[in-house]
């Protein structure tokens, strides 16, 4: 069965060191992955993609992210945390037998302390 | 207006009542999305609809209709529903369908007593 996998419902990290949001996914063929992050009383919105090409993907407000095929990972990495990166961080795989359906994991909740 | 955008913010409704959310997006896009976002769960994606055309029910009870009269609005109509419905409603678009990132509405939040 297809699936996305964030296994960490919170991730505490203080202003200034790096952070690392996981995901995790299953799905058939050349996999489609997305981040989108949601700001409180906010909608989601779009950070970085991956479809093909280089395995290292950057993205919005300093987030990249780093595509591991044999070990079937999109982790969210940024190299110094700002306070105001707080907020829910969610991924994405598109769904390979849909086309265009995504397949969300559950979000992580990311603490930057100052 | 930019982007896209959602009315109302916030609905209370009781369980008798019909109320219809408006979804708008200004980008242009040709696929337009509906989600349920429960708390601590995966988005649920409702419906989604390509050039007006509706491709996708995920086994939505039919208290929920939604209605693309456009391709820049889409509308969930809503009648008899149950507290359990209470969730964030969030509408999305795509340029196009397949593989495409969406760009969401800031939802409504709805209450359902």
């Amino acid at each position: 069965a297809q699936s996305v996998a964030q296994p960490e419902d919170q991730v505490n990290v203080a202003e200034g060191n790096p952070l690392t949001v996981k995901c995790t996914y299953s799905v058939s063929g050349n996999p489609y992955l997305f981040w989108y992050v949601q700001y409180p009383n906010r909608g989601l919105q779009f950070l970085l993609k991956y479809i093909t090409g280089d395995n290292l993907v950057k993205g919005s407000y300093g987030f990249e992210a780093e595509f591991n095929k044999s070990q079937t990972s999109f982790h969210l990495k940024k190299p110094s945390a700002l306070v105001s990166d707080s907020a829910l961080y969610f991924c994405a795989v598109r769904d390979s037998y849909s086309n265009y359906q995504l397949i969300w994991g559950a979000g992580t909740k990311l603490i930057i302390k100052p | 207006e930019t982007g896209v955008t959602q009315t109302p913010r916030h609905l209370v409704m009781g369980m008798t009542n019909k109320k219809s959310l408006k979804c708008e997006q200004h980008l242009g896009h040709n696929a337009m999305y509906w989600y349920k976002q429960s708390a601590k769960k995966p988005l649920e994606l409702m419906f989604v609809y390509s050039l007006e055309e509706r491709v996708e029910n995920n086994s939505v009870p039919s208290r929920f209709s939604p209605e693309c009269p456009n391709s820049s609005h889409l509308f969930l109509h809503l009648h008899t529903l149950q507290p359990e419905d209470s969730a964030l409603y969030l509408c999305a678009s795509s340029q196009e369908l397949a593989g495409r990132e969406q760009y969401f509405g800031p939802g409504t939040r709805l209450t359902v007593t």
